[in-house]
């Protein structure tokens, strides 16, 4: 069975880091890219990062350029976001999807709050 | 940045009713497009994608249209499992989604 699973997220105060992970099962995780979506309370989906498979194309919104980076383990199959600066902005649920003819497997989620 | 303006933002529908949903693209983006339900605390499931394929093991009273810059989401005949937030997702250049569309019982 195709899964991702998010972990990592938790409650951290304006300024502070988090590094969320997404576990891979189910399919070969070194051929598709990959991608971050988070979705704020009560709001749309908003996307964050994508990355290549063999990680050579980075990309993010302008929202969290300069601030979040996302990487990848193939070995490991995990992807990573490694947010730093957290504003109360950036308080999201937090989804890894996998990138096939667009977004086609998605995680359940981990829930960031950043709040003092 | 290409722009999606998704409509309406709402719509109240009876079980049966047959309902569309718009996607508006800032400019062209081919059929590099994707229609997505999600449903409260879940994740978004994928139902159609390059515009108008239907994603395997979703009903087929779903269907999609478009191309270049005007999308359509059909439901011929809405069920009661069907209410839901409905987006919109270009992927021709980045990844933009529309602002979404809940679709609430009449």
């Amino acid at each position: 069975e195709v899964q991702l699973v998010e972990s990592g997220g938790g409650l951290v105060k304006p300024g502070g880091s988090l590094r969320l992970s997404c576990a891979a099962s189910g399919f070969t995780f070194s051929s598709y890219s990959m991608n971050w979506v988070r979705q704020a309370p009560g709001k749309g989906l908003e996307w964050v990062s994508s990355i290549s498979s063999s990680s050579s194309y980075i990309y993010y919104a302008d929202s969290v350029k300069g601030r979040f980076t996302i990487s990848r383990d193939n070995a490991k199959n995990s992807l990573y976001l490694q947010m730093n600066s957290l504003r109360a902005e950036d308080t999201a649920v937090y989804y890894c999807a996998r990138d096939y003819e667009n977004l086609d497997v998605w995680g359940q989620g981990t829930t960031v709050t950043v709040s003092s | 940045d290409i722009q999606m303006t998704q409509s309406p933002s709402s719509l109240s529908a009876s079980v049966g009713d047959r309902v569309t949903i718009t996607c508006r693209a800032s400019q062209g983006i081919r059929n590099d497009l994707g229609w997505y339900q999600q449903k409260p605390g879940k994740a978004p499931k994928r139902l159609i994608y390059a515009a108008s394929s239907l994603q395997s093991g979703v009903p087929s009273r779903f269907s999609g249209s478009g191309s270049g810059t005007e999308f359509t989401l059909t439901i011929s005949s809405l069920q009661p499992e069907d209410f839901a937030t409905y987006y919109c997702l270009q992927h021709n250049s980045y990844l933009t989604f529309g602002g979404g569309t809940k679709v609430e019982i009449k």
